[in-house]
């Protein structure tokens, strides 16, 4: 039982360029959710997903977009990366009342 | 808006010793829930302890307990026989009730740096 997972652990980008941070949950949860940490801060919602089908913004979601692939998946998309968005990316799909957190990406944009 | 404040950035304890983490959180809701989650140098977050509101009781979980007194909107931590492997970032978090996923996210506190010294 993996829990939630997330690819890639690290990664380097130059400003501008896009990409991906990938989750998967094999809970059978139907919520999942994508933070931010920065130095100093908790975590942040950037977006989340209720149920499969259904995503909606969170606390910060500028510079972000998501999809909800199927149940297990949910995707964090960053069009045109700014080095603001360097940051500590989570993953956390939820039971009724308790999330459980992927590893995290740290993610570096140059 | 819910929010949640630790007002401790850095703690130290001895060992074997005892320490209580603090937490304040405001809010409006009568229906929540209140977590404190661990988050050592490999940047997991591992859920520690979870307290649901309409519970008197305060929760324990083996050497974690907490000290909820809601009229206060207060929700520390106390750790005894502190060991090494406590030493971590402690946040403090909010979800409110009525779980329907759209109100399922946490609202953290910007966590307590904690150290246990041999």
């Amino acid at each position: 039982n993996a829990g939630v997972t997330q690819t890639p652990k690290f990664q380097v980008l130059k400003t501008g360029q896009s990409m991906t941070l990938q989750c998967a949950q094999d809970m059978n949860h139907n919520s999942m959710y994508w933070y931010r940490q920065d130095p100093g801060m908790g975590l942040r919602l950037i977006y989340y997903s209720a149920s499969e089908g259904t995503t909606d913004k969170g606390e910060v979601p500028n510079g972000y977009n998501v999809s909800r692939l199927n149940k297990r998946e949910f995707s964090l998309r960053l069009e045109s990366a700014a080095p603001s968005q360097t940051s500590v990316y989570f993953c956390a799909s939820s039971s009724s009342r308790t999330q459980y957190f992927g590893p995290g990406t740290r993610l570096l944009v140059l | 808006a819910q929010t949640v404040t630790q007002s401790q950035p850095e703690m130290s304890v001895q060992e074997a010793e005892t320490v209580t983490l603090s937490c304040t959180y405001d809010t409006s809701e009568n229906n929540y829930y209140l977590f404190w989650y661990k988050q050592p140098p490999s940047r997991q977050m591992i859920l520690v302890i979870r307290q649901e509101a309409y519970k008197q009781q305060n929760a324990t979980e083996n050497r974690f307990s907490v000290n909820f007194q809601k009229a206060a909107k207060s929700f520390s931590l106390k750790i005894s026989d502190s060991q090494l492997g406590d030493t971590a970032m402690y946040f403090c978090a909010f979800m409110k009730g009525n779980y329907g996923g759209s109100q399922g996210n946490l609202i953290f506190g910007k966590g307590t740096k904690l150290s246990v010294k041999p």
